[in-house]
């Protein structure tokens, strides 16, 4: 069965700090990852989406990174702001699952002033 | 294009009353999804649509039923609430396929008393 962990569940760091979040995920066949911003009381926003023959995927001042062979995609955000305050979430799709994701618990990021 | 639409935002229901969860996408996209969030549980599957006419089984579908009589339109129904079912419901569609974005709509917030 496939599973994705996000560690930690929450962090704090200061402005302007550069950061990672973590995602690892149990079935090395994986076809794609997907990662998601979150709002409180709002819907997911889709970041950057990886394919499985992609290392790695950048948008602005994110950086998604993709290795198959240890299981982990990692999140980079450079200069981190207030308004990157969200939650995370990464999401695995395999072949086969007719695109259905398998979702992490996500990391709650808070960028203090 | 106003993308995913999520229709009510916010539902109080009584256990034992049925409802139905209304989902609509405007971008013609093929494959559709219901998640359900509950706190520590992360997103879990309900039911998804491959296509219009089509409906499957995800992780979670107990206690619901689905249809897509319409391409751009994906039904969940609860048919007797329990108050198990209290969650925040997302509704999701993709493009082609496994392999595309993940767009998401702004969620619908149940609670059954």
């Amino acid at each position: 069965k496939q599973e994705v962990t996000q560690i930690p569940a929450a962090l704090s760091v200061p402005e302007g700090e550069n950061l990672v979040l973590n995602c690892s995920f149990t079935d090395s066949a994986i076809y794609n990852l997907q990662w998601f911003r979150q709002d409180p009381g709002k819907g997911l926003t889709s970041l950057l989406l990886i394919q499985s023959s992609q290392r790695e995927q950048t948008s602005g001042r994110l950086n998604a990174s993709l290795d198959k062979s240890s299981g982990r995609s990692t999140l980079y955000i450079a200069a981190s702001q207030p308004g990157d305050s969200a939650t995370y979430l990464c999401a695995g799709g395999w072949r086969g699952s007719q695109g259905n994701l398998i979702f992490g618990k996500g990391t709650k990021l808070s960028v203090k002033p | 294009n106003a993308g995913v639409t999520q229709t009510p935002k916010f539902r109080v229901l009584k256990t034992g009353q049925s409802m139905t969860l209304l989902c609509a996408q405007d971008m013609n996209h093929e494959y559709m999804y219901w998640y359900r969030q509950d706190p520590g549980m992360g997103l879990r599957l309900i039911h998804y649509s491959v296509g219009e006419g089509t409906t499957a089984k995800g992780e979670v579908p107990d206690g619901y039923n689905v249809s897509r009589l319409k391409k751009q339109n994906f039904l969940l129904g609860l048919e007797s609430a329990a108050p198990s079912q209290t969650s925040v419901y997302f509704c999701a569609s993709i493009n082609r396929g496994p392999g595309d974005t993940q767009y998401f709509g702004p969620g619908t917030r149940l609670t059954v008393l």
